[in-house]
């Protein structure tokens, strides 16, 4: 079985503080998502990733930089954490191709900014 | 920019009976991938069903099904004799050939006994 693993089921960070989120796949997916889920906004697509070292926004990068050195690494950051980043973050990998392949998720890691 | 609308945020049917999930999506592209995911009160997304724009044939997996339009953009989720396990945010979601998956809003869906 696939497994994505997010390094935090839970943390908490200080407005301003500079935050890692964590996610490492063990399948050689050539792709990697971060997606943060908020009620009633369902997921929205901050970065993905199709290789190392290769990175596109998604529809909500901004307060949000990413970072793979290696294939099955995909780390979020926040510069500077605010409270509106308080959330959901959910990361996702899947294959290249075919490009029915599904999606894979990690159990998400909520992430309060105080 | 691809978007993808679903227009009910709740829904609830009674054990056994057969629920329809909308999903509509705008794009330009001719040739995407479309799926159903179910996020259960545990959290974690699993895949429920999938289907590729170039087929005209619906897929179907056991209890769930899809009717899917390419004219109208439009891509339901039916689950037929539900179930208690089927409650669960149900997440609409698209892939173009660029890598990019997008999701719409979801839609709750909740099984009365």
């Amino acid at each position: 079985d696939v497994k994505v693993t997010q390094s935090s089921r839970y943390l908490v960070k200080r407005t301003g503080e500079k935050v890692f989120l964590e996610c490492v796949q063990d399948m050689d997916h050539e792709n990697m998502f971060w997606y943060r889920q908020d009620p009633g906004l369902g997921l929205r697509l901050i970065y993905f990733s199709y290789d190392v070292k290769m990175k596109e926004k998604g529809d909500i990068p901004e307060g949000y930089s990413v970072s793979r050195e290696k294939k099955e690494r995909f780390s979020l950051i926040l510069e500077s954490a605010s409270t509106n980043q308080t959330s959901m973050y959910l990361c996702a990998s899947g294959q290249g191709a075919p490009y029915n392949s599904p999606l894979h998720f990690g159990n998400g890691t909520r992430l309060t900014v105080t | 920019a691809q978007t993808v609308t679903q227009s009910q945020p709740e829904m609830s049917v009674q054990e056994a009976e057969t629920v329809t999930l909308s999903c509509t999506y705008d794009t330009s592209e001719s040739d995407y991938y479309l799926f159903w995911y179910k996020q259960p009160p545990s959290r974690q997304m699993i895949l429920v069903i999938r289907q590729e724009a170039y087929k005209q044939q619906n897929a179907t997996e056991n209890r769930f099904s899809v009717n899917f339009q390419k004219a109208a953009k439009s891509f339901s989720l039916k689950i037929s004799d539900s179930q208690l396990g089927d409650a669960a945010m149900y997440f609409c979601a698209y892939r173009s050939r660029d890598d990019k998956i997008i999701f719409g809003k979801g839609t709750r869906l909740h099984i009365l006994p």
